[in-house]
């Protein structure tokens, strides 16, 4: 069966410090994933998304960046956060349907 | 672009209460899904609906692709407290859109007072 890995669950980073938050999928092979951002408890907002490895979209330029070294791990990035990047972050995958799954999301907050 | 306009945006029902919510659109979509997100976690796929028309149930919960293809509605019979989360609906965009992409409603945030 296919599961999707994220971590870490919550993390307190301070201000300009750099970021990186690792998901992986297993039991799939191509599959499409995303990051989401989701501000107190409401919208799902889509940043990036990749259909294969080293390919990313990004939905809204910001201080974020995404990459895809592998076909089932993406990692979300920042050089230098600000506090505005604090957020509840979930990871997602689809295969061939539209649905999709998420994983359990990082928790950050920027201080 | 296209839009998922849910309402209402929260509720605050008494446990044992019917609950109703509903997701609409100027477009029309081909596929509707409905997710529950349960504070501090990721949303997780409750109902999806294929069809204009279809009438689909999950336990307590039913959810109806309407037959404009424009709305899709859930509903939650005899609330209980585990009920509590943010309802999403979603559908993947009928023409132009970006790639399999889903797109989200704003969410429907319900209470459930024991």
């Amino acid at each position: 069966s296919q599961t999707i890995h994220q971590w870490p669950a919550t993390l307190v980073q301070p201000v300009g410090s750099p970021l990186s938050l690792e998901c992986t999928v297993e039991g799939t092979s191509n599959p499409n994933l995303y990051w989401y951002r989701q501000a107190a408890g409401r919208g799902l907002q889509l940043l990036f998304y990749s259909v294969g490895i080293g390919q990313i979209s990004s939905e809204v330029p910001q201080n974020l960046s995404a990459s895809r070294p592998q076909d089932r791990q993406f990692i979300l990035s920042s050089k230098k956060l600000l506090l505005s990047d604090s957020g509840f972050y979930l990871c997602a995958w689809t295969g061939v349907n539209y649905g999709y799954t998420f994983g359990s999301g990082t928790r950050l907050t920027v201080v | 672009g296209q839009q998922l306009n849910q309402s209402p945006q929260s509720m605050f029902i008494q446990e044992g209460e019917d609950v109703s919510m509903n997701c609409t659109s100027s477009s029309i979509f081909n596929t509707w899904l409905w997710y529950k997100q349960e504070p501090g976690e990721g949303p997780v796929l409750l109902i999806a609906l294929y069809k204009a028309g279809e009438l689909t149930s999950n336990g307590r919960l039913t959810a109806q692709f309407g037959i404009t293809r424009k709305d899709s509605f859930l509903n939650i019979s005899a609330s209980i407290p585990s009920d509590v989360g943010i309802y999403f609906c979603a559908g993947p965009p009928g023409y132009g859109g970006s790639q399999g992409n889903l797109i989200f409603g704003k969410g429907t945030k319900l209470s459930v007072k024991p």
